[in-house]
Parts: C-alpha cells; structure tokens; sequence
C-alpha cells in the first residue's frame, strides 16, 4: 500500500512536500505516478517518477514549480511544490504504476490560503 | 492530447439494475485503459485494468469491454455499495488523461 503525509494548509508564495511511503513492496521496482483532483473537480495527471533513476516525467501544466523525488532508503516517493497558489487546492496522490494507479495513496489535501 | 469523453455524467437507476459507463478516446488507445472507482472522502480504487481484466478482490458483477476508441464498463446488478464516481483512464500516450467521471446514484 502506498500511504501519503497529512494534510497541509499554506500561504500562498510558500512551499510543500507531500510524502508517498510504500509499504509491502520496494518502491524502486514500480513507477510511482502523480494526480491532482481539485475541489469538486475531476482527477488531473500530473506526471509519474521512475523510481529506480530517479528520473521524473511532468505533464504540461506541472512543470516548473513541481518536483518529484524519491528516498529510495526510506522507500518514499516525495512531491514538492513550489510558490503555491490557490488555484493549487487540491488533493494529490500517488499511485503505483506502470499502467495506471494501483494501488492509490490515500491522498494529501494541500489548501493554499493567507 | 488524447481526450477522454466519459458518459454520461451522471444516473440514477434501480438496485438490480444493469448500469453501463463508456468512454470514448479520440484517437486508438489499444487496450490500455482502465475504470476506478471513487466512493465520497476516499481514494479510488481500480476495477478493470487493460479494459477488460477484472482487478483481484473485485466483484464480478464488474465487467469492462471495448477496443481502439470506445470503452465501456458494465455493472450487472448494480448494489446498494456500488454507489460512488466511476471514472476512466487512458495511459497509451503521454499525458495520461481522465474521463470526467459518472456519478452513479440509487433510484
């Protein structure tokens, strides 16, 4: 299973860094994706992470102030974000790849708001 | 971009009934698609990968079809527990991209 960090609230302008432990498996032997689901909205994909190189991929609208990374020695996979602004309210969560989400994180609500 | 058009958004049918959720690719996608489910506060969970593989531990009153650009999923004898936001995903091409889900609620 994969279990994510708590909920965050932030200023907007400041940073965040949600955690996506792995537990049961080696998180190095399976991509780890990333997808965002804002209030009342439908699921985004945000990109995905190879966690063997450490080598992330991101999708359009999430490069720049989104970075993905993993621990390997604490089998993690971490998603930081950057300058939050509100529009970046939301519900992130990792998923196990490759070919879709499986299993889910249980997924971290970050509210940017002063 | 490959869009994802899920319909219909949303229905209400009776327990019992057979439900069916299809989604439409706009360019061939192969087989790689699969349907979650998302029940209100909780994560989802998938139920078909590679359109029409059954995930383990899920009922079998579950089934998913298609090929290239149209999909469905089809729930037998929808259940009272069945009651949650269905969605599909396609993973063919990057980005990855979502339908827009099918509310599924109980007469």
């Amino acid at each position: 299973q994969l279990v994510q960090s708590g909920s965050e609230l932030k200023m907007p302008g400041a940073s965040v860094k949600v955690s996506c432990k792995a537990f049961g498996y080696t998180l190095s032997n399976k991509a780890i994706n990333w997808a965002r689901q804002a209030p009342g909205q439908g699921l985004e994909w945000m990109g995905w992470i190879n966690t063997n190189t450490g080598i992330p991929m991101y999708a359009q609208g999430f490069r720049g102030r989104f970075v993905f990374s993993v621990d390997t020695s604490v089998n993690t996979a971490y998603l930081q974000i950057s300058g939050l602004k509100a529009e970046d309210t939301a519900i992130y969560y990792c998923g196990r790849g490759p070919g879709g989400f499986d299993p889910w994180g249980q997924g971290t609500l970050v509210i940017v708001s002063s | 971009d490959i869009q994802m058009t899920q319909s219909p958004s949303s229905l209400s049918a009776s327990v019992g009934d057979r439900v069916t959720i299809t989604c439409r690719a706009s360019q061939a996608i192969r087989n790689d698609l699969g349907w979650y489910q998302q029940k209100p506060g909780k994560a989802p969970k998938r139920l078909i990968y590679a359109t029409s593989n059954l995930q383990s531990g899920v009922p079998a009153r579950f089934s998913g079809s298609g090929s290239g650009t149209e999909f469905s999923l089809t729930i037998s004898s929808l259940q009272p527990e069945d009651i949650a936001t269905y969605f599909c995903l396609q993973h063919n091409s990057y980005p990855w991209t979502f339908g827009q889900g099918t509310k599924v609620e109980i007469k």
